[in-house]
């Protein structure tokens, strides 16, 4: 089942906030987050994992909760290298690797 | 370090023609993956491998499409024959073996057109 994102596009002039949002109607072991600039390859931004563990390097945060099967990234004092569209990846870490199921994405536009 | 590779970067055919597409993931990563991008859509999970067994191919659409991953390095995707709403972004990623494989690094894709 594929995670549902919201809002589906937002613009931003440089240094405001934004939040996007991540929710699926399955139980989330682990919330993984990518940016993806228009014509290039999606980059790894940050993991939320089921217990609370996050791990990441950008600064954008996130949360994660569990009992709403929900997750949200965070981008406070926006610049204009965040615009891009970013994508919420849920599914599980096994040996094997990470199986992930993408949402339809968040479009992200920083304005000077 | 070298990121992931891809060829072609671009292609157009016809429909009912076959193609294929190469991937070169990064240097010891156990794990690849083959996604496939719709304009507008976020990455769709075509066929996961971990070294050059097959994990999870749910998603392949094996009437046409087909993918190996020969000696656990370079894998190759192929359709065939090509269909209209094959038209996409083919993306490769690459991660390590657990506990680090939650962070997939992805190529530069290929584009593929299909008229």
């Amino acid at each position: 089942q594929q995670p549902v994102q919201s809002p589906q596009a937002v613009i931003l002039r440089e240094g405001e906030d934004a939040v996007i949002n991540c929710s699926s109607s399955k139980a989330l072991y682990s919330v993984h987050w990518y940016r993806q600039k228009h014509g290039e390859a999606p980059v790894f931004l940050m993991i939320l994992l089921k217990g609370g563990e996050q791990k990441g390097h950008e600064k954008i945060s996130a949360s994660f909760n569990e009992k709403k099967q929900q997750s949200s990234l965070y981008l406070t004092a926006s610049q204009l290298s965040y615009s891009g569209t970013y994508f919420c990846g849920t599914g599980k870490i096994e040996t094997s690797g990470s199986r992930l199921t993408f949402g339809e994405g968040t479009q992200l536009t920083v304005n000077p | 370090e070298a990121g992931v590779a891809q060829s072609p970067r671009y292609k157009i055919i016809e429909k009912r023609q076959s193609v294929a597409f190469w991937c070169n993931p990064i240097s010891g990563h156990a794990t690849l993956y083959w996604y496939q991008q719709i304009l507008g859509q976020g990455p769709k999970l075509l066929i996961q491998f971990q070294n050059n067994g097959v994990v999870d191919d749910s998603q392949l659409p094996k009437d046409r499409f087909s993918a190996e991953r020969l000696k656990g390095v370079d894998s190759t995707l192929k359709i065939q024959p090509a269909k209209l709403e094959d038209s996409a972004v083919y993306l490769c990623a690459s991660s390590l073996a657990f506990p680090y494989s939650y962070e997939q690094y992805f190529g530069p894709g290929t584009r593929l057109t299909v008229t």
